[in-house]
């Protein structure tokens, strides 16, 4: 089992669409969890850390369940420039492991 | 302004050569990190140092090695032991350990390709 899962999508939403995404981590001992935006052919970018009681930046929304051991992100109002890779991370002593992604598409 | 230079963005590699990607950074970090992206998979840690002089293998360094003698540079060689070279490699650094805050920052990337 991988230690962090994402749905791979695609996920392909009109414009201004809300859109979520779940992330499920293995290792209850990971304590900090962020999401990063990859677009294609470049490095990932640090798009927003996740707390524990939940934290919003513009039209960004991350929670995280403990108990569930699941992290999400939405998406509201979604822009063409939104299209990428949202890659979800959970810090382990000494490492970050990253998801393999979800691919989201707005289309116009 | 700061950030982390990796060179060159495009390599290409014959069999049985060994080849050197280059990571340089100025943003006083003092953890740096070296994965590989291949399509379809989460990044994969191949080595990681906190301080000079000092690195760790992570989950799969056999057929790499990397140096740590300054604080700004931390150089990935990829031997010929590596069977399936063929990948995306991403230069990390961090202030302090992983995930202390601020995440990481990425370089930009070099694309290596066997021919």
């Amino acid at each position: 089992r991988k230690e962090v899962e994402q749905d791979p999508g695609p996920f392909n939403v009109p414009e201004g669409a809300t859109v979520a995404f779940n992330c499920t981590y293995s290792n209850s001992a990971s304590q900090s969890f962020f999401w990063y935006r990859q677009d294609c052919r470049k490095e990932p970018k640090l798009l927003m850390s996740v707390y524990s009681s939940g934290n919003e930046d513009g039209r960004f929304t991350a929670q995280l369940n403990r108990a569930s051991q699941y992290i999400s992100l939405l998406i509201r109002d979604s822009k063409l420039s939104d299209s990428a890779t949202y890659l979800c991370v959970a810090v382990v002593p000494n490492d970050m492991r990253f998801g393999a992604g979800t691919r989201l598409t707005v289309k116009p | 302004d700061g950030g982390i230079t990796q060179s060159p963005k495009y390599l290409f590699r014959k069999e049985g050569q060994n080849v050197t990607l280059s990571c340089e950074q100025n943003l006083n970090h003092d953890a740096m990190y070296w994965y590989r992206q291949d399509p379809g998979q989460g990044l994969r840690l191949i080595y990681y140092s906190q301080i000079v002089n000092d690195f760790q293998k992570g989950d799969i360094a056999e057929g790499y090695s990397v140096s740590r003698e300054k604080k700004e540079s931390f150089p990935l060689t990829v031997t010929s032991a590596q069977k399936n070279p063929t990948a995306f490699y991403l230069c990390a650094s961090s202030i302090g350990s992983a995930g202390q805050g601020s995440g990481y920052t990425f370089g930009s990337g070099t694309r290596l390709t066997v021919v």
